[in-house]
């Protein structure tokens, strides 16, 4: 079975501080690599997104960093916020036909104050 | 903005009983998605539905069945409720575009007695 494995699975880290979550992946056949956000009480929401053909693509203070050949890719969050306290899913897919998001199962960040 | 509305926030079941959540999506987006959230195991890919009447298994369609009569709306139903079906489901519709974003409702907690 296809899988993405996430990690850690919760993280706590100072106002400040950089968050760092971490994901690896099986299926080399993977194309699409996005980052949802998810607060408390309310669904995922896109955060940031890369494709294969880059290494790294930076939103504001998101930071996606990606590794082809380790197959591996990681959101790093600067300067963080208590506001970016939530939960964050990796998630992978084909970029053709019919293929669906295969999801990493989550990481609870806390940003202390 | 898109916008997809599930019918309950919070909902208690006995077991046994017939359970039907509703979801509804306001952009005409051609793919819709049942999703449910435990908390360990992520978003699990339960059913999707790439056109009115199609309806495709996801990863853990076991025990579920779904409904799209028209375009907009997206049913999960559990024939038969358990309590092992007590969790988060979350509903999704994306555009049908190579990587168009999900978007999901903010879900419905399902409670099995």
């Amino acid at each position: 079975q296809q899988q993405v494995k996430q990690s850690p699975q919760s993280l706590i880290v100072q106002k400040g501080g950089i968050s760092i979550i971490n994901c690896a992946y099986e299926n080399t056949a993977f194309d699409y690599f996005p980052w949802y956000q998810q607060f408390p009480g309310k669904g995922p929401a896109l955060l940031i997104a890369i494709r294969p053909d880059v290494s790294e693509k930076k939103e504001g203070r998101f930071t996606i960093s990606f590794n082809k050949s380790a197959k591996q890719f990681s959101l790093h969050i600067m300067d963080s916020q208590p506001g970016d306290s939530a939960t964050y899913f990796c998630a992978a897919s084909l970029n053709s036909g019919y293929s669906t998001l295969t999801f990493g199962k989550g990481t609870m960040l806390l940003v202390s104050p | 903005d898109v916008k997809v509305t599930q019918s309950s926030r919070y909902l208690v079941k006995r077991t046994g009983e017939k359970v039907f959540l509703e979801c509804v999506q306001d952009m005409d987006h051609e793919n819709m998605f049942w999703y449910r959230q435990d908390p360990g195991l992520g978003l699990r890919l339960i059913y999707f539905s790439y056109d009115v009447k199609m309806k495709e298994k996801g990863d853990i369609p076991e025990g579920y069945s779904v409904s799209r009569e028209k375009k907009e709306r997206f049913s999960l139903i559990l024939e038969s409720a358990s309590t092992n079906q007590t969790s988060m489901y979350l509903c999704a519709s994306e555009g049908g575009w190579n990587n168009s974003p999900l978007h999901f409702g903010n879900g419905t907690r399902l409670t099995v007695t």
